[in-house]
């Protein structure tokens, strides 16, 4: 079974340009994760979506960051202006369904450096 | 609100002597708590989880936790440790069954010296 995909890899921008990441979860898993792993720090969960619905969005910080899951499958994060504190690796991960007994599957993040 | 700590920022154990990862939790009710581990620029990779039943829990690589409710405790074990288990270590819970929320721990290193 083909795991969570992410792209990019790693980013490296400006303070105040633009970023955007994309995750493809696994085939059939409603429940989509975008997380923040700032060094030294466990992951942060800013945005769930089940299916293409949003659950869960209260630490995103909405003036600058945005997410959509078009059509319940992929998901875009977007950031838009960059901050400097905003370097962090973002995970993507899914869940066959949004109970509290499922395990979450990662991506392999993306490494956004802002500078 | 729900919290986990992981009181050792780095655990260091030689290859073959049983290891612990320590982690507490606090929740309202009752937890699903789940260890996770993530190797240098990967993702991470789920090892096992807590739901109900049995306290403890065998997971991959043979690794194990035990949940203890009194010491709202759920420390990672595995009986003999291998130099491929350094990585770092997450705990995690999930606070009930209408939501799969993860609160992560700060994650603890695992140094395993040949």
């Amino acid at each position: 079974e083909a795991g969570v995909a992410q792209s990019p890899r790693y980013k490296i921008i400006e303070k105040r340009q633009s970023v955007a990441f994309w995750c493809n979860p696994i085939s059939g898993h409603a429940t989509l994760y975008w997380y923040q792993q700032i060094l030294g720090q466990g992951p942060k969960l800013l945005i769930q979506f089940q299916n293409n619905g949003v659950v869960d969005d209260s630490q995103l910080p909405k003036d600058r960051f945005s997410a959509e899951r078009l059509k319940g499958v992929d998901s875009t994060l977007k950031i838009q202006p960059a901050k400097l504190e905003d370097s962090a690796v973002y995970l993507c991960a899914s869940s066959l369904t949004g109970t509290g007994f499922n395990e979450q599957f990662f991506g392999p993040g993306t490494r956004l450096t802002v500078l | 609100a729900q919290s986990v700590a992981q009181p050792e920022d780095q655990v260091n154990v030689a290859e073959g002597n049983p290891l612990t990862v320590k982690c507490t939790y606090s929740v309202s009710g009752n937890p699903y708590l789940f260890w996770y581990v993530q190797y240098p620029n990967r993702g991470l990779q789920f090892l096992l989880k807590y739901i109900t039943g049995d306290n403890l829990v065998k997971g991959s690589y043979g690794f194990e936790a035990e949940f203890n409710k009194s010491q709202t405790s759920f420390h990672l074990k595995k009986p003999s440790a291998l130099v491929s288990d350094s990585a770092l270590y997450f705990c995690a819970v999930s606070e009930s069954y209408n939501t799969d929320k993860l609160i992560f721990g700060t994650g603890t290193r695992l140094q395993v010296f040949p």
